[in-house]
C-alpha cells in the first residue's frame, strides 16, 4: 500500500526556515517523481516543486524560485523541501504527490499535509 | 504559464441529479487534464486523468470528457459523498503543472 506522510510543519517568523519531510513507502521511491503542493487556508491547490525520478531534476514554481530547495534521499524513502526567507504568503498546508510515473505531475497518492505558519 | 479557470465556483445541486462542472486552459493541454476531489481535512482523490479515463475504483457515475481547452465533469447521480470540492489540473507540459481555483459542489 503507497503511504505518504508529511512532517516538520510549524510556526515560524518572516525570514526564517524549515525543512519538510516526506516518508514514502509501499512502492519503489526512486521510480517516481515527487512533488510538494501547497493550500493556502481557504484557497486551492498550487504546485509548488517537483523531482524527477531516476535521478531527474528539480523543478520550482516562480513563486519560489531561489528560496526552497526539493531534494530526496533514496536510502531512507524521504522527500524533503528546505524552506528559506520564508513569508507571509507562503503559509499554508504542504502536501507531498507522488506523480504516476518518473517524469509526471500526474498525482495518484498524496500525503496528508503538514501546516507552515508563517507569522511574527 | 497555463492558467485553469473552473466554473462555476459554487454549485447546489440535490441528490440523485446531474452535477456538470466546467474547466477551461488558456491554452491548449491537448487531453492531459485531471480531476480530482476533495473533501475537508482530506487530501485531494484522483477521479480522472487523460480527461476521460477513471482512476482506479472511481465508480461510474463520473465521467469526464473534453480536449483542448474545454473540459467536463460529469456525476450523473449525486450522492450523499459526492459533495466536496473538485479541482482540474493540467499536466501538459513536464515539470509543470497547474490547477484550476475549485468549484464547491454543495447541496442544494
Amino acid at each position: 500500500e503507497v503511504q505518504l506522510l508529511e512532517s516538520g510543519g510549524g510556526l515560524v517568523q518572516p525570514g526564517g526556515s524549515l525543512r519538510l519531510s516526506c516518508a514514502a513507502s509501499g512502492f519503489t521511491f526512486s521510480d517516481f517523481a515527487m512533488s510538494w503542493v501547497r493550500q493556502a487556508p481557504g484557497k486551492g491547490l498550487e504546485w509548488v516543486s517537483g523531482i524527477g525520478g531516476r535521478g531527474g531534476s528539480a523543478y520550482y514554481a516562480d513563486s519560489v524560485k531561489g528560496r526552497f530547495t526539493v531534494s530526496r534521499d533514496i536510502s531512507r524513502n524521504t522527500l524533503y523541501l528546505q524552506m528559506n526567507n520564508l513569508r507571509g504568503e507562503d503559509t499554508a498546508i504542504y502536501s507531498c504527490a507522488r506523480g504516476v510515473h518518473y517524469s509526471s505531475n500526474l498525482f495518484d497518492f498524496w500525503g496528508p499535509g503538514t501546516l507552515v505558519t508563517v507569522s511574527s | 504559464e497555463i492558467v485553469m479557470t473552473q466554473s462555476p465556483a459554487t454549485l447546489s445541486v440535490s441528490p440523485g441529479e446531474r452535477a456538470t462542472l466546467s474547466c477551461r486552459a488558456s491554452q491548449s493541454v491537448s487531453s492531459n487534464l485531471a480531476w480530482y476531489q476533495q473533501k475537508p481535512g482530506q487530501a485531494p482523490r484522483l477521479l480522472i486523468y487523460g480527461a476521460s479515463t477513471r482512476a482506479t475504483g472511481i465508480p461510474a457515475r463520473f465521467s469526464g470528457s473534453g480536449s483542448g481547452t474545454d473540459f467536463t465533469l460529469t456525476i450523473s447521480s449525486l450522492q450523499s459523498e459526492d459533495f466536496a470540492v473538485y479541482y482540474c489540473q493540467q499536466y501538459y507540459r513536464w515539470p509543470l503543472c497547474s490547477f484550476g481555483q475549485g468549484t464547491k459542489l454543495e447541496i442544494k
